[in-house]
């Protein structure tokens, strides 16, 4: 059964503090996704990377960072967490072509106070 | 750039009745499209995908979507709802020849009366 792992589903953060969210996935996808959901909103791209050490930005990269050093692995960092990144972080993986569909992990509910 | 636009953020329908959720897309070449589900506090599963192959596409639990390119439209259906369908919708696309990054609509929140 495919997988994509999120390492918590639900984190508490103090307003300043560097968070780290965690993904795995043991499909072998070149492909991983970094959203974030709110409602009214729906999933917005944050950060993607389709190889190892490959990173590109999303819709909103402003206050996150990503890291990429292993295929199967995909972190995401909130250099200082704020308030208004209170937020369900949703990782995804795919395949290298459009054609594929995208799996996801469980999601994690960050609140940030 | 491309765009999805899904009508209706809720839609309520009575257990047994049709389930219609609507789906337009902005590109004027067909994009490959997806159906997601998200059930409360998890994931997005994949209900069905659209890859250019028969435009009518059915995918798990009874949903269907049919592909129409001269309304760029990509409906979900279902012809009798179940209380379990009660969930929120995803359409989502991603334009052929991209890496994969998906375009997701802002979703439809399904609920389903007794």
């Amino acid at each position: 059964d495919v997988k994509v792992t999120q390492s918590s589903r639900y984190l508490v953060k103090r307003t300043g503090e560097k968070v780290f969210l965690e993904c795995v996935q043991d499909m072998d996808h070149e492909n991983m996704f970094w959203y974030r959901q709110d409602p009214g909103l729906g999933l917005r791209l944050i950060y993607f990377s389709y190889d190892v050490k490959m990173k590109e930005k999303g819709d909103i990269p402003e206050g996150y960072s990503v890291s990429r050093e292993k295929k199967e692995r995909f972190s995401l960092i909130l250099e200082s967490a704020s308030t208004n990144q209170t937020s369900m972080y949703l990782c995804a993986s795919s395949g290298l072509t459009g054609l594929t569909e995208a799996f996801f992990g469980q999601g994690t509910r960050l609140t940030v106070v | 750039a491309q765009s999805v636009t899904q009508l209706g953020s809720h839609v309520s329908v009575s257990e047994g009745a049709l389930v219609l959720l609507r789906c337009n897309y902005s590109s004027s070449v067909p994009p490959y499209l997806f159906w997601y589900v998200q059930y409360p506090n998890q994931g997005l599963q994949l209900l069905l995908k659209y890859t250019s192959a028969a435009t009518l596409v059915k995918g798990i639990n009874g949903f269907e979507a049919e592909f129409k390119k001269s309304e760029t439209s990509f409906h979900l259906t279902k012809p009798s709802a179940h209380m379990s369908d009660a969930a929120e919708y995803f359409c989502a696309v991603n334009e052929r020849g991209s890496q994969g990054n998906l375009i997701f609509g802002k979703g439809t929140k399904l609920s389903v009366k007794p």
